[in-house]
C-alpha cells in the first residue's frame, strides 16, 4: 500500500530565506508526482506536476525534484515570502490514477 | 483552464439528516471524479472514485451506504451524506479528471465544509 510522507509538519522561517519541503513515498510505481498548496479553508491549487520520467520541474521560485528510485521528492522556494504561507501537499498518482496525498507541511513565512 | 466548481460550500445540517454536496466540470467532461475528505490539521483521505455511467469505487472503510455517491452526466457528480452524525463533520473535496485519463491533469473543487450538529 503506498504511504506518502511529508518532512517537516509544520515550518516557520523569516522572509527572504530558501526553503526545502520533503516527500517521501514507499511504492515507486507511481504515474507521476504532484506538489499542491492550501490555504486554511480552502481547496488545493497545483503548483508542479512532475512526470515519472522527469527529474524536475520549475515555476517561477519554485523547483520540485524527484528521485523515483529512493521514493523521494523535495519542494525548494526560494526567497520565501509572507504570501507563501500556507499548507503544502504532496501527492503520489498511482497506475489507477489514484492520488495519495501526504499528510502536508504547514509553512509560516514570517515578515 | 478547466474549473471545478462545488456547491455548496458551507453546510450546518442535524444530526439525522442527510445532505447533498454538488461537484460540477464547468468547461469539460469528466468521465471520472474523485472524492475526499479531509478532518483539520490532516491530509486529504480518497473515499470513493465516481464513474460516469456506473458504481463508485469505494476505498476501504468507507461506507458505501452511507456516502452515497452519483454520477448521473460527464459534468456533475454529487456525495450524499445520509444520517449524518457529528463525527461526519469534515471538508469534503472532489476533483476531476480531464478526459478521464490516468496521467491527465486533475483539478480540485473549492471544498464544502459541513458541520453537522
Amino acid at each position: 500500500k503506498q504511504e506518502v510522507t511529508q518532512i517537516p509538519a509544520a515550518l516557520s522561517v523569516p522572509e527572504g530565506e530558501n526553503l526545502v519541503l520533503n516527500c517521501s513515498f514507499t511504492d515507486s510505481a507511481i504515474y507521476n508526482l504532484q506538489w499542491f498548496r492550501q490555504d486554511p479553508g480552502k481547496g488545493l491549487t497545483s503548483l508542479l506536476l512532475i512526470q515519472s520520467s522527469q527529474r524536475e520541474q520549475t515555476s517561477g521560485r519554485l523547483n520540485a525534484s524527484l528521485d523515483k528510485s529512493s521514493g523521494r521528492s523535495t519542494l525548494y522556494i526560494a526567497a520565501s515570502q509572507p504570501g507563501d504561507s500556507a499548507t503544502y501537499l504532496c501527492a503520489v498518482e498511482d497506475q489507477g490514477g489514484k492520488l495519495i496525498f501526504g499528510q502536508g507541511t504547514e509553512l509560516s513565512v514570517k515578515p | 483552464g478547466a474549473v471545478v466548481s462545488q456547491h455548496p460550500s458551507r453546510v450546518i445540517c442535524k444530526s439525522g439528516t442527510s445532505v447533498k454536496i454538488e461537484c460540477r466540470s464547468l468547461d469539460f467532461q469528466a468521465t471520472t471524479m474523485f472524492w475526499y475528505r479531509q478532518f483539520p490539521k490532516q491530509s486529504l483521505m480518497l473515499m470513493a472514485t465516481s464513474n460516469e455511467g456506473s458504481k463508485a469505487t469505494y476505498e476501504q472503510g468507507v461506507e458505501k451506504d452511507k456516502f452515497l455517491i452519483n454520477h448521473a452526466s460527464l459534468t456533475l457528480s454529487t456525495l450524499t451524506v445520509t444520517s449524518a452524525h457529528p463525527e461526519d463533520s469534515s471538508f469534503y473535496i472532489c476533483s476531476a479528471r480531464v478526459g478521464g485519463l490516468a496521467g491527465n491533469t486533475i483539478y480540485f473543487g473549492e471544498g464544502s465544509w459541513l458541520t453537522v450538529v
